[in-house]
């Protein structure tokens, strides 16, 4: 799986965005980008992920440039309990039934100021 | 649906002893993961488990090792306790498909004194 780099921390202020971003300049083209989050003391929570397109769901957008070679996380309008670790991961498609490893690196600590 | 349910949520050990963990899937997943998180190391992969079958491992050493009931549950044991694996360990569930997320139980809180 390709190496990810994240800031190690961001702060932002409540009800502005927060945009996380995230290098992965060695994925490779079955390489996945997904965005995990860890509150203090609970398991991880999936955000969302995406190949190349631009995603979005009921909780952010992912944002992949055209090169595949980075990402941004955007929570639109983030809250005080958005605060939390925030992981970017690359992991390859599976089609066999195994292999559903995920390799964490340190993360970006995100601190939703009032 | 129910989430991931791991017993016990809290344990303390002594060095020497040994310990189980379960792990209670999604309805309808059959794949279990299980992590060890520690404020040194992060979150590390430990295995993973598929149709009673472990699949992928993480660089543990052999005190650690599970297993998968036919009804998808999982378990560690982690035998010979040393102080340094004082840690959290989650467990993770996800349908077996090409691109799927992982769900996350709230993990076991091991402490070895």
């Amino acid at each position: 799986d390709a190496k990810t780099t994240q800031p190690p921390s961001m702060d932002c202020a409540e009800g502005r965005a927060a945009n996380l971003p995230c290098n992965h300049s060695t994925i490779s083209g079955n390489e996945y980008v997904y965005w995990y989050r860890q509150i203090h003391s609970q398991g991880p929570q999936y955000i969302i992920h995406g190949l190349k397109n631009n995603e979005t769901n009921e909780m952010a957008s992912l944002i992949i440039t055209e090169d595949r070679k980075s990402s941004t996380l955007i929570l639109p309008h983030a809250t005080l309990r958005d605060t939390a670790v925030y992981y970017c991961i690359v992991r390859a498609y599976n089609s066999g039934g195994s292999n559903y490893k995920l390799t964490f690196g340190k993360g970006t600590l995100l601190t939703v100021n009032p | 649906k129910a989430g991931v349910t791991q017993t016990p949520r809290y344990l303390i050990k002594t060095r020497g002893q040994q310990v189980t963990l379960s792990c209670s899937p999604i309805s309808g997943h059959r794949s279990v993961s299980w992590y060890q998180q520690t404020p040194g190391q992060g979150l590390q992969f430990l295995f993973e488990y598929f149709s009673e079958t472990q699949r992928n491992k993480g660089n543990f050493p052999g005190r650690f090792s599970g297993r998968q009931f036919s009804n998808s549950r999982s378990e560690m044991n982690v035998s010979t306790l040393e102080l340094g694996d004082s840690a959290l360990y989650l467990c993770a569930s996800n349908i077996v498909a090409g691109v799927t997320e992982q769900y996350f139980g709230p993990g076991t809180r091991l402490t070895v004194t």
